[in-house]
């Protein structure tokens, strides 16, 4: 799972900015997922993308919160007018086109640790 | 809907012994895969173990292994010959096969004593 690159891994904000976190999947990887993880808790979905598609943003807090996986570059969660409880980490996850063909395993990334103050 | 629970938030083993983790979950799907993550110190998920519900053998990685019991859905972790790396959170996960949605536990902090 080292192949999946996070960053920054670690992010300090004050209330009210933007945060933009940045995940490149996996080489041979096109499906990207993002998870976040607050303080004291397991891991909780939030989108799922491949190149330039948005397929699932059912975990996705409505207001502030986008993400993206453009054609060329990294995927990117953008956390826009941040507040203290956007404080948690990111993982990033990535997997082959057909998910079966890894055993329904998803590859993690080290995760981005975000702190609002 | 999919839930893990994970009832023991936090374990201790003397190093050199044996532990078991354990998880229950309940899902409606018939075909899923079960999962174990470490996540130590440096936050890290590293995939521990992983086990198809289509499978009755037990999966086994080296120490690792884990005992699931498909009809009281429960998806147990032993580590056989505990180690002072082996020290971590450790997170339960149940994802429907073809999906990418998994569902995790709270975790289970594990300490290994010297």
């Amino acid at each position: 799972n080292a192949g999946v690159m996070q960053n920054p891994r670690h992010l300090v904000r004050r209330r009210g900015q933007e945060a933009r976190l940045r995940c490149s999947p996996m080489k041979g990887h096109s499906h990207v997922y993002w998870y976040r993880q607050l303080p004291e808790e397991g891991l909780k979905f939030m989108v799922y993308l491949q190149k330039e598609n948005i397929i699932d943003e059912s975990g996705m807090p409505k207001e502030r919160f986008s993400a993206e996986f453009p054609k060329e570059g990294p995927s990117i969660l953008r956390i826009q007018q941040v507040v203290r409880g956007d404080s948690a980490a990111y993982f990033c996850a990535s997997s082959p086109d057909l998910l079966q063909l890894s055993g329904n395993t998803i590859y993690f990334g080290e995760g981005s640790w975000l702190t609002v103050v | 809907a999919q839930t893990v629970t994970q009832s023991q938030p936090e374990m201790s083993v003397q190093e050199a012994e044996t532990v078991t983790l354990s998880c229950t979950y309940d899902t409606s799907e018939s075909d899923y895969y079960l999962f174990w993550y470490k996540q130590p110190p440096s936050r890290q998920m590293i995939l521990v173990i992983r086990q198809e519900a289509y499978k009755q053998q037990n999966a086994t990685e080296n120490r690792f292994s884990v005992n699931f019991q498909k009809a009281a859905k429960s998806f147990s972790l032993k580590i056989s010959d505990s180690q002072l790396g082996d020290a971590a959170m450790y997170f339960c996960a149940c994802g429907t096969s073809g999906t990418y949605k998994y569902i995790f536990g709270t975790g289970t902090r594990l300490k290994v004593l010297a």
